[in-house]
């Protein structure tokens, strides 16, 4: 069974621009998580999503926002990127949500 | 300003030895407590939770244990192994699994 894959791995951009990350989850899960993970803030919860809709929220501004696609894809959007925006970018997914989360390998984005 | 990465605390333990990662949780409401790993470029990934109507589970090799009392959660490795050398994560989960909090993470070295 395939795992979660995060496309890209690697990303550059400079600050003003916007970026679109994508997850494929596990098959059969409908579950999406995205998590922003910095040396300075550790793992941090950005929203989920369940059923193509957004159900939980963390404390990010409003340039970051996702979506969900009816075969549970899903995808995250930064825009007016700023530098501090430089994060390794996770997403997780789980059969419900109810059962544990599972990560990809992460966007590794980096703001010039 | 550069922000400030996260000291992470460091165990080093013999390879062959026990080792035990112990972590503090915040919120007595959560209902799952779980425990991450994660090698350097790669996601979290998942290595065993816990109800938080129970206070031992068992793994391979690993075993967490849950103390509600005092908010405490331990991650026990047996005959711990190069492969092992990764930086451990705990976190909780609320709302069943829904909403995931990290800790800050406990990096394990293993001496060969």
């Amino acid at each position: 069974k395939a795992g979660v894959t995060q496309t890209p791995r690697y990303l550059i951009k400079t600050r003003g621009q916007q970026v679109t990350l994508s997850c494929s989850p596990i098959s059969g899960h409908r579950s999406v998580s995205w998590y922003q993970q910095t040396p300075g803030q550790g793992l941090q919860f950005l929203f989920e999503y369940f059923s193509e809709t957004q159900r939980n929220k963390g404390n990010f501004p409003g340039r970051f926002s996702g979506r969900q696609f009816s075969n549970s894809r899903s995808e995250m959007n930064v825009s007016t990127l700023e530098l501090g925006d430089s994060a390794l970018y996770l997403c997780a997914s789980s059969l419900d949500s109810g059962g544990p989360q599972h990560f990809g390998d992460g966007t590794r984005l980096s703001i010039l | 300003g550069e922000s400030v990465g996260l000291h992470l605390p460091t165990l080093s333990v013999q390879e062959g030895d026990n080792s035990i990662i112990n972590c503090a949780y915040s919120n007595s409401a959560s209902d799952y407590f779980i425990w991450y790993k994660q090698e350097s470029g790669k996601g979290p990934q998942f290595i065993i939770d816990i109800r938080s109507n129970m206070d031992k589970r068992q793994g391979q090799r690993v075993t967490v244990l849950l103390n509600k009392t005092v908010k405490h959660l331990s991650l026990q490795i047996a005959a711990t192994q190069p492969g092992d050398s990764a930086v451990y994560f705990c976190a909780e989960a609320a709302g069943g699994y829904q909403k995931v909090t990290f800790g800050t993470g406990t990096k394990l070295q293993v001496i060969p």
